[in-house]
């Protein structure tokens, strides 16, 4: 089956730092999206991003995210100025649209 | 706004019992729903959805799930569990049109024992 890539599985950054995390999707597919799961609490919806634009982000999703499509493969996230509670697991998915997301293995970030 | 509820943090089954994990919605109109499994280090993989049509669905890995309007439930099953079906399970809800985001439960954690 194919797979949804993520890197680096773990970040340590110091607080204030920039972070780059980063998803190859399913190549076919055209939707994308992050979440994030704080260690203890559920997965939580950050944003979707369809046709080169974010298509819907939540209250978590503030100005110091971002999102972008280089490359036409690769899908990131940045945390400018990073905080202790973005402390998290970083879910990238993908789909075709329609019903199923595919998860990438998420990406541990911790900042300190 | 739409929310799940999974009143069962963490449960304990003994290897080729049977499993019942709960999920309880809140939603304004037909629901999509969705169990995901995910194992330690691993993402979050599909088992099965519901978006209409019977009630009881099949997944992989031999769970079923059945949804019940009238108690705004969802609850995951499987006659038979394994010790490979130890991992966290989560139950979602999504709106309609399917590929927008999900809300996800807290999760269940499942123990297998000898």
């Amino acid at each position: 089956e194919p797979e949804v890539t993520q890197t680096p599985s773990h970040q340590v950054t110091q607080m204030g730092q920039e972070v780059i995390l980063r998803c190859v999707p399913i190549s076919n597919h055209l939707y994308f999206y992050w979440y994030r799961q704080i260690l203890g609490q559920k997965v939580e919806f950050l944003v979707s991003f369809y046709n080169n634009e974010i298509s819907e982000k939540s209250e978590i999703f503030d100005d110091q995210f971002s999102v972008e499509r280089p490359d036409g493969s690769n899908f990131t996230l940045k945390i400018r100025s990073t905080k202790l509670e973005d402390s998290a697991m970083y879910f990238c998915a993908s789909s075709q649209g329609g019903e199923k997301l595919f998860f990438g293995s998420g990406t541990q970030l911790s900042v300190l | 706004a739409q929310s799940v509820t999974q009143p069962d943090i963490h449960i304990t089954v003994s290897e080729g019992a049977s499993l019942e994990l709960r999920c309880n919605y809140s939603y304004g109109a037909t629901p999509y729903l969705f169990w995901y499994v995910q194992s330690p280090g691993q993402g979050l993989q599909l088992l099965l959805k519901y978006f209409s049509g019977d009630t009881l669905v099949q997944g992989i890995k031999g769970f079923e799930a059945e949804f019940k309007r009238s108690q705004s439930s969802f609850n995951l099953r499987k006659p038979s569990v394994h010790w490979s079906d130890a991992a966290e399970y989560f139950c979602a809800v999504g709106a309609q049109g399917g590929n927008e985001k999900l809300t996800f439960g807290t999760g269940t954690r499942l123990t297998i024992i000898p």
